[in-house]
């Protein structure tokens, strides 16, 4: 099946500075979304790439589909954007299945 | 828009006991459910997907017996869990997609403890 890789593991960042995670992914998928999970569980989703580049405020993602990888930008970071970011593709084939990576551990220190 | 519930968020049982959860999609229908389960700082993992009026499409290692999954509209899905035990404490979220959509949506999850 498809492998999933997320870097870094664990980001500890000051309030203010940007960053990017990184999405590897193994094979063709057909879509791919971005998701914030806060400190109170709840996945937040931020983005459906399946290709591209999309932007929201502070946030922009790129997917390079045919380089199986997919990148998140977070810049002027701030406290509220601590907990785990989440990329996760779609397997091919299958009933809307989503392969989820292990998640990148956000901290912004105020 | 695309906001799904979940309850009830928190709730602990005894052990042998069966609980149930709800998921509900509110402002769209949900042509597809997913559950998850979660444990402590880990990722999710799928257990089961279900479409409108069929049964559940369980992944490999998942208990359908003990995990029971019903959707019976396109707005509900429950979860049943049965005669609980203490392994069976985790974090279960479900999510849920509409029309010929991708985009998973998802609940804020239930913290069941097994006690």
């Amino acid at each position: 099946g498809i492998q999933v890789e997320q870097s870094p593991p664990d980001l500890i960042l000051q309030e203010g500075a940007n960053s990017t995670l990184r999405c590897n992914f193994s094979d063709s998928v057909n879509n791919l979304q971005w998701f914030h999970q806060n400190p109170w569980g709840q996945l937040i989703n931020l983005f459906y790439i399946p290709s591209g580049t999309k932007q929201n405020g502070r946030l922009s993602a790129t997917t390079v589909a045919t380089e199986r990888y997919s990148l998140l930008y977070i810049s002027s970071s701030q406290t509220t954007d601590s907990g785990v970011y989440f990329c996760a593709p779609g397997r091919p084939d299958s009933n809307y299945q989503l392969i989820w990576g292990a998640g990148t551990k956000l901290i912004i220190k105020p | 828009g695309a906001v799904v519930s979940q309850h009830p968020s928190r709730v602990i049982c005894k052990s042998g006991t069966s609980v149930k959860i709800e998921c509900r999609s509110l402002d769209f229908q949900a042509t597809t459910m997913f559950w998850y389960r979660q444990f402590p700082k880990k990722s999710l993992m799928l257990m089961a997907t279900s479409n409108e009026g069929s049964k559940a499409t369980y992944e490999q290692g998942v208990e359908k017996d003990k995990f029971l999954i019903n959707h019976a509209s396109l707005t509900l899905s429950t979860l049943t869990v049965t005669s609980a035990h203490p392994e069976d404490s985790s974090f279960y979220i479900c999510s849920a997609r509409g029309g010929l959509g991708y985009e998973q949506y998802f609940g804020p999850g239930t913290r069941l403890t097994v006690t």
